[in-house]
């Protein structure tokens, strides 16, 4: 079964900190890995997308990572801010479905 | 970027009517949307995949003859739920996916969501 986890489910930070969010797949084969921030009240934006052959890719202060032998993913955000407290969401393509499947989501707050 | 509308972003109507959710992709065709519903504080619940030109495709314990989905054209899906009653108050998210692209590469992007309240 295609599964996506995500952890931890919630996480609060100082602004100006620097967090990890992780990401494991069951998906296979797989095709792409997609970041998205959903900001409360609002439809999800993407952050990153990563290809099997894609180790590490960065947008600004967010940078992921993707080891496709561990099938595994983390989310990096540099140096917080008060705007990037938002629900972080990791989505898998592939595992034979055309439908993508969707991690429960890390709900991040940052704290002045 | 790619942008998906939605419309409308917010909605209150009253038990019984039928509120119709549009979903538009602006700048790209998408043979396949999706639509979800997501509850406070939990994560996007698939409800059904929609597909230009055919019938959609519901999850289990999502009721088609409530949602209703049509696919019209490859910008357009729509949402209508039927005889509505205060517990299908939700949040509410169309996503497109971008023909430029197979069924698993093509970009995904979401609507900003429609917030319905029944009462």
């Amino acid at each position: 079964k295609n599964q996506v986890e995500q952890s931890p489910q919630s996480l609060i930070i100082l602004e100006g900190k620097n967090c990890t969010l992780q990401c494991n797949y069951t998906v296979s084969p797989f095709s792409n890995l997609r970041w998205y921030k959903q900001d409360t009240g609002r439809g999800p934006v993407s952050l990153t997308i990563m290809t099997f052959s894609e180790n590490t890719k960065s947008n600004g202060r967010y940078t992921a990572t993707l080891d496709a032998d561990t099938k595994q993913s983390s989310l990096h955000i540099t140096a917080s801010q008060l705007s990037d407290s938002a629900s972080y969401i990791c989505v898998v393509s592939g595992g034979g479905s055309y439908i993508p499947t969707f991690g429960r989501g890390t709900s991040l707050i940052v704290h002045p | 970027g790619a942008v998906v509308s939605q419309h409308p972003s917010r909605v209150i109507c009253k038990s019984g009517t039928s509120v119709k959710i549009e979903c538009r992709s602006l700048d790209f065709q998408a043979t396949t949307m999706f639509w979800y519903r997501q509850f406070p504080k939990q994560s996007l619940m698939l409800m059904a995949t929609s597909n230009e030109g055919s019938k959609a495709t519901y999850e289990q314990g999502v009721e088609k003859d409530k949602f209703l989905i049509n696919h019209a054209s490859l910008t357009l899906s729509t949402l209508t739920v039927t005889s509505a009653h205060p517990e299908d108050s939700s949040f509410y998210i169309c996503s497109a996916r971008d023909n430029k692209g197979d069924s698993f590469t093509g970009e995904l992007f979401f609507g900003e969501g429609s917030r319905l309240t029944v009462l």
